[in-house]
């Protein structure tokens, strides 16, 4: 069945330094990928997603790059600061089901 | 303002009582959503629909039911309450633009079952 594996489970960084989150999945055919952040306490909200035609995008401080042949797909935080202490959670379109399935979730803790 | 919102923001029963949670949207989107979520964990997908009279069970086993009735309206019904349905429910209607879908998330209900 459709299935998202997202890693780590948890990140600590320092306040500055960059920050990775992976994410695989299995279906070949998944063609949009997008990523959720979710502060404490607050609704998860779309941050940056990637079509499966492009490689790398980015947005300011944040990007993501998708390796199809791989099937896997990354966030990339640079300049980490507290504000970017949440939880994130990748997702893939799977086309056959016509639905999007979540990763497990990344807690990220930005530490001054 | 075009948003979704859940009703209520907060909720303490007894157990064996009869719940609905409510779940309305004004940004008419046709498919809509029901997660559960423990604070800071994983998003388990309940429920389903694709639009009005459509309704799909999710991946996580659940005893609420739901209904769609209307495009804006989804809610989430337990007909008997236990603590193991203690979490949080989160709602979400999505916006398909090219072949990506967007979910937007409601501010979810805390239930909590005494």
């Amino acid at each position: 069945g459709e299935n998202v594996e997202q890693h780590p489970s948890t990140l600590s960084v320092q306040e500055g330094d960059s920050a990775v989150i992976k994410c695989t999945y299995s279906d070949s055919a998944s063609n949009y990928f997008p990523w959720y952040k979710q502060e404490l306490g607050k609704r998860p909200q779309l941050i940056i997603d990637i079509r499966s035609n492009v490689g790398e995008k980015k947005d300011q401080r944040i990007a993501v790059t998708l390796n199809k042949t791989a099937k896997h797909f990354s966030l990339h935080i640079t300049e980490t600061q507290p504000e970017d202490s949440a939880v994130y959670f990748c997702a893939a379109t799977f086309t056959g089901f016509q639905k999007l399935v979540f990763g497990t979730g990344t807690r990220l803790l930005v530490s001054p | 303002e075009a948003d979704i919102y859940q009703t209520p923001r907060y909720l303490v029963i007894g157990t064996g009582k009869k719940i609905t949670l409510e779940c309305s949207q004004t940004m008419g989107h046709d498919k809509m959503y029901w997660y559960q979520q423990d604070p800071g964990m994983e998003l388990h997908l309940i429920h389903y629909s694709y639009g009005v009279n459509s309704t799909e069970k999710g991946d996580l086993s659940s005893e609420s039911t739901v209904s769609r009735i209307r495009t804006e309206h989804f809610p989430l019904t337990l007909e008997s309450a236990r603590p193991s349905h203690t979490s949080q429910y989160l709602c979400a209607s999505s916006r398909m633009y090219r072949a990506e879908e967007k979910l937007f998330f409601g501010s979810g209900t805390q239930l909590s079952v005494l």
